[in-house]
C-alpha cells in the first residue's frame, strides 16, 4: 500500500491566491520530509527539506517567504504557496526518507495557476 | 560539481532487453537508487547499490561500478507498461538525492 499520500492531487487556483498541499508519512514516522518541483520533461528539482520541529531548509533560490513549509508532527508535512502565480503551476511531490536513505515519494499534486 | 549523465530517450522491443546507463560525479558518494516514473505520476523505487556488482529483482537489475562512477538498469522480458523514464540519483556526501532529468524508455510491439 501506499507510504506516503499527498492531498490534493489536483488544483486550480487563480492567481494572487494561496494553496496549501498536505503531505503524510502513513507507514513510519519521518522526523525528514523533502519537497520537489518537477516542470515538463524536467528532472526533479529539490526545494526544500522539511524536519520535524525545527524551520526547513531551502535550496539555493527557493523563496522561502513564497513556500512556505511546515512540518509540525512525524507524520505531515505542509507546504503552501502563497500569492500563487503562473509561472507556479507545476507538478509538487514530497517524499519522505527512511533510516536507509531510501525515499518514498506521494502521488504529486498538479498545481495550476490561472 | 555535481552531474549525472543518462541518455535523454531510448527506445525498445517489447520481449527485448534495455540497459539503461548512468555515469555520475557527486561530492561522496553513499550509493545509487534507481527510480521508476511514468509521465504525470511522482517516481516508485526500484532498486539501491551501495557495494559494486549486480543486483537483481525480477526482471530487474542494477549494476554499479564506484570507481567508474557508473551505473545501469537493465531491463529483461520488456512489457508495454515499462514504458517510462528512468531516474539515475546517487546520494551525495550528505545523503542528498542528486536527480538528473533521466531516460524516457519508448517501448514498441
Amino acid at each position: 500500500g501506499a507510504v506516503v499520500s499527498q492531498h490534493p492531487s489536483r488544483v486550480i487556483c487563480k492567481s494572487g491566491t494561496s494553496v496549501k498541499i498536505e503531505c503524510r508519512s502513513l507507514d513510519f514516522q519521518a522526523t525528514t520530509m523533502f519537497w520537489y518541483r518537477q516542470f515538463p520533461k524536467q528532472s526533479l528539482m529539490l526545494m526544500a527539506t522539511s524536519n520535524e520541529g525545527s524551520k526547513a531548509t531551502y535550496e539555493q533560490g527557493v523563496e522561502k517567504d513564497k513556500f512556505l513549509i511546515n512540518h509540525a508532527s512525524l507524520t505531515l508535512s505542509t507546504l503552501t504557496v502563497t500569492s500563487a502565480h503562473p509561472e507556479d503551476s507545476s507538478f509538487y511531490i514530497c517524499s519522505v526518507r527512511r533510516r536507509d536513505y531510501e525515499q518514498y515519494f506521494g502521488p504529486g499534486t498538479r498545481l495550476t495557476v490561472t | 560539481g555535481q552531474n549525472i549523465d543518462q541518455p535523454t530517450e531510448m527506445t525498445a522491443t517489447e520481449g527485448a532487453i534495455v540497459q539503461i546507463n548512468c555515469t555520475y560525479q557527486t561530492s561522496g558518494f553513499n550509493g545509487l537508487f534507481w527510480y521508476q516514473q511514468h509521465a504525470g505520476e511522482a517516481p516508485t523505487f526500484l532498486s539501491y547499490n551501495v557495494l559494486d556488482g549486480l543486483e537483481e529483482k525480477g526482471r530487474f537489475s542494477s549494476f554499479l561500478s564506484r570507481s567508474k562512477g557508473y551505473s545501469y538498469l537493465l531491463l529483461k522480458e520488456l512489457q508495454m507498461k515499462d514504458s517510462a523514464s528512468y531516474l539515475c540519483a546517487p546520494l551525495d556526501s550528505n545523503y542528498q538525492l542528486i536527480w538528473g532529468a533521466g531516460t524516457k524508455l519508448i517501448i514498441k510491439p
